[in-house]
């Protein structure tokens, strides 16, 4: 079975940071294209960022580009994302989710972790 | 950028109806459009692909239709569990960018 946990969310000041971490296991992780994907409250769907399966291509929302940097270790079968200067409309519940054909959709989904940014 | 407006933002009906839920895109997406399913709580699940394809275990009743701007996500005889917000989702060509539309509430 597909699993997906994603840790690290909490409380955190204007201009802090925070990593969060999501450890797969049911997939060979090391080929698939992950995502992190957000939820502000009582709010939409909002794609954050993209990793390759070997990290080579990366790519970002203007709305986090230069705060936040996506990575993985194939070997720990684990995805990160290092979110600096966080700011208030960065709360929000963060997803990872698995990629589904090749850069398309989003098939695989964790139960999120909250990130709430207030001073 | 390529934005999707759906509609109806809430809709009401009972168990046992039809529902009808759309997703416009604001230019032409082909048929390069997914639907997810998100119950209070819980993450979104993934429900059709290219507009029209059912995903793994999904049940027979949904069924996703169009191309182009318009597009429908159709549930034939809405079961309870069928209740929950629904979203459609977009990528545009390269580099990625992901856009989903703001969601309906099928609601009883």
């Amino acid at each position: 079975e597909v699993q997906l946990v994603e840790s690290g969310g909490g409380l955190v000041k204007p201009g802090g940071s925070l990593r969060l971490s999501c450890v797969a296991s049911g997939f060979t992780f090391k080929t698939y294209i992950m995502h992190w994907v957000r939820q502000a409250p009582g709010k939409g769907l909002e794609w954050v960022a993209s990793i390759s399966s070997g990290a080579n291509y990366i790519h970002y929302a203007d709305s986090v580009k230069g705060r936040f940097i996506i990575s993985r270790d194939n070997a720990k079968t684990s995805l990160y994302l290092d979110m600096d200067s966080l700011r208030l409309e960065d709360t929000a519940v963060y997803y990872c989710a698995r990629d589904y054909r090749d850069y398309q959709y989003f098939d695989k989904w964790g139960q999120g972790t909250q990130v709430a940014v207030s001073s | 950028e390529v934005v999707l407006t759906q509609s109806p933002a809430t809709l009401s009906l009972s168990p046992g109806e039809r529902a009808t839920l759309s997703c416009r895109a604001s230019q032409s997406i082909s048929t390069s459009l997914a639907w997810y399913q998100q119950k209070p709580g819980q993450a979104p699940r993934l429900l059709i692909y290219d507009a029209s394809n059912r995903a793994t275990g999904i049940p027979a009743r949904f069924s996703g239709s169009g191309s182009g701007t318009d597009f429908t996500l159709t549930i034939r005889s809405l079961e309870p569990e069928d209740f929950a917000v629904y979203y459609c989702q977009q990528r545009t060509s390269w580099p990625p960018m992901y856009t989903f539309g703001q969601g309906t509430k099928l609601e009883i």
